[in-house]
C-alpha cells in the first residue's frame, strides 16, 4: 500500500499560469481532503471530497481554486492564474468511509510563484 | 477559523525528559487527533481520542482529554532526539462529517 502519493512534489509557476496538484488516496479511502500551509503555520482546511462530490468547499478561496475528485483517476486541485500569495505548501489527506478514523497525509506539493 | 490552540508554541527539552503539550478548543468535538509533522513532511498520524474518552496511552506517547475543560494534553516520555518535530492537534465536530480541523501546533526540540 503506498499510502497518499502527491505530485509533483516542487511546483514552481510564474504569475498568472495555471497549477494543477494531484493526490491519489490510499487504496480503500474515498474521502479526501485538500490543505494548505504556510510557512510556519498550521494546516488550513481547503475543500473535502468524496468521489465526484464535493462535500465541503468552505476554505476555499471563491475564485480562482478549484478541486474535483473523478470517480476515476486522482483528485486535482487546480489554481488558476496563481500569484505570489499562492506560495504555499498543499497538503492531501484522505481517510476511509465512516467516522472516527485519523488521516493519512501525503507528503504535500510545495508551490513558488515567482 | 481555527478550532484549537496549542500551547507552548515551543518547547527545547533535553533528550530523556518529558515533553507536555496542551491543546484548547472552542466547540464540542466527537474526535480529538494528535499528529506530528517533521520539517518539510506530510503529517503522520499518532492518536485518537473519543469525546467519551479520558485517556489513551500509545507506546511513550500518553495523551488526556477534559471535555469540560475543552482541553487535551500530549505527553511524550522519555524524549528522543527524533522526536523533534511540530506536534498539531485537530478537531472534528460531532453530528457532522469527517473534516478536521487544526490548530497552529507546539515545535518542540529534543537535544541530545
Amino acid at each position: 500500500n503506498a499510502g497518499v502519493m502527491q505530485n509533483p512534489r516542487h511546483l514552481v509557476r510564474r504569475r498568472g499560469q495555471e497549477a494543477r496538484l494531484r493526490c491519489s488516496p490510499m487504496k480503500g479511502h474515498s474521502h479526501v481532503y485538500w490543505y494548505r500551509q504556510l510557512p510556519e503555520e498550521g494546516l488550513k482546511f481547503m475543500v473535502y471530497l468524496q468521489k465526484e462530490n464535493i462535500i465541503d468547499e468552505s476554505g476555499m478561496p471563491k475564485e480562482r481554486f478549484s478541486a474535483e475528485f473523478p470517480k476515476e483517476g486522482p483528485s486535482i486541485l487546480r489554481i488558476q492564474q496563481v500569484v505570489r500569495g499562492d506560495s504555499a505548501a498543499y497538503f492531501c489527506a484522505s481517510s476511509p468511509p465512516g467516522y472516527g478514523y485519523g488521516y493519512t497525509f501525503g507528503s504535500g506539493t510545495r508551490l513558488t510563484v515567482v | 477559523s481555527q478550532q484549537g490552540e496549542e500551547d507552548p508554541q515551543a518547547l527545547s527539552i533535553q533528550e530523556g525528559e518529558n515533553a507536555t503539550m496542551n491543546c484548547s478548543y472552542k466547540t464540542s468535538i466527537n474526535n480529538l487527533q494528535w499528529y506530528r509533522q517533521n520539517s518539510g513532511r506530510g503529517l503522520v498520524h499518532l492518536i485518537l481520542i473519543r469525546s467519551n474518552e479520558r485517556e489513551k496511552h500509545s507506546g511513550r506517547l500518553r495523551v488526556t482529554l477534559d471535555t469540560s475543560k475543552k482541553s487535551s494534553s500530549l505527553l511524550i516520555t522519555a524524549s528522543r532526539a527524533a522526536d523533534t518535530a511540530s506536534y498539531f492537534c485537530a478537531t472534528d465536530r460531532p453530528g457532522g462529517y469527517q473534516k478536521v480541523t487544526f490548530g497552529t501546533g507546539t515545535k518542540l526540540q529534543v537535544i541530545p
